[in-house]
């Protein structure tokens, strides 16, 4: 069975605190996702990732960073925390782009910035 | 861009059906697919289907698609509490790279 696990399930940051979130694969899949989910908007991609040190921008990468030095993790990185950015964050990741390739999600990790 | 949108809530008792709708845009999604989060999950991959096909069943799962009309739609037959949940509507068009729906909050009333 795929494996995704994240490093926190609940996070409680401060405005302007640099905020990591770790998401670690161990089926040795090529990509690797970052979403965040707010309710009635679904999930919205942030960045991905399709290779070791490679990066591509989602649909909303403003105020965030990722970085993937191994292939088996990838980090979201909040460089300055903001109150808008609290939500519910999911990591996925899939053996490579096909379209069959199915994206296996972590459990989620959910912050909250004061 | 595309879009894919769902209705927020859908209510069921025990044993009946339940139907989730979904609307996209894309005329070019490839794969359609359905997913369920349970409460403090991620997401699970329920089914696919390809948009040459319009129906796929899968067990309590029928899901139809009127490419035409760009609407998708997920039935769960004799629809139990465990179903009580998120799902999600997802399409691609390049890949796997995925547009979903706002997500359809499904609650199984006993």
């Amino acid at each position: 069975d795929v494996k995704v696990t994240q490093s926190s399930r609940y996070l409680v940051k401060r405005t302007g605190e640099k905020v990591f979130l770790e998401c670690v694969q161990d089926m040795d899949h090529e990509n690797m996702f970052w979403y965040r989910q707010d309710p009635g908007l679904g999930l919205r991609l942030i960045y991905f990732s399709y290779d070791v040190k490679m990066k591509e921008k989602g649909d909303i990468p403003e105020g965030y960073s990722v970085s993937r030095e191994k292939k088996e993790r990838f980090s979201l990185i909040l460089e300055s925390a903001s109150t808008n950015q609290t939500s519910m964050y999911l990591c996925a990741s899939s053996l490579s782009a096909l379209s069959t390739d199915t994206q296996y999600f972590g459990p989620g990790t959910r912050l909250t910035v004061l | 861009g595309e879009d894919v949108e769902q209705s927020l809530f859908l209510s069921v008792r025990e044993g009946d059906s339940s139907v989730i709708n979904c609307t996209y845009t894309d005329s070019s999604s490839t794969y359609l697919y359905w997913y369920k989060q349970e409460p403090g999950a991620g997401l699970q991959l329920l089914t696919y289907i390809f948009s040459n096909m319009d129906m796929k069943q899968d067990q309590r799962l029928t899901v139809l698609l009127n490419k035409k009309d760009k609407h998708l739609s997920l039935r769960i037959a004799d629809t139990q509490t465990g179903d009580s949940a998120i799902y999600f509507c997802a399409e691609s068009a390049a890949g796997n790279m995925l547009t979903f729906g706002g997500g359809t909050r499904l609650m199984v009333k006993p």
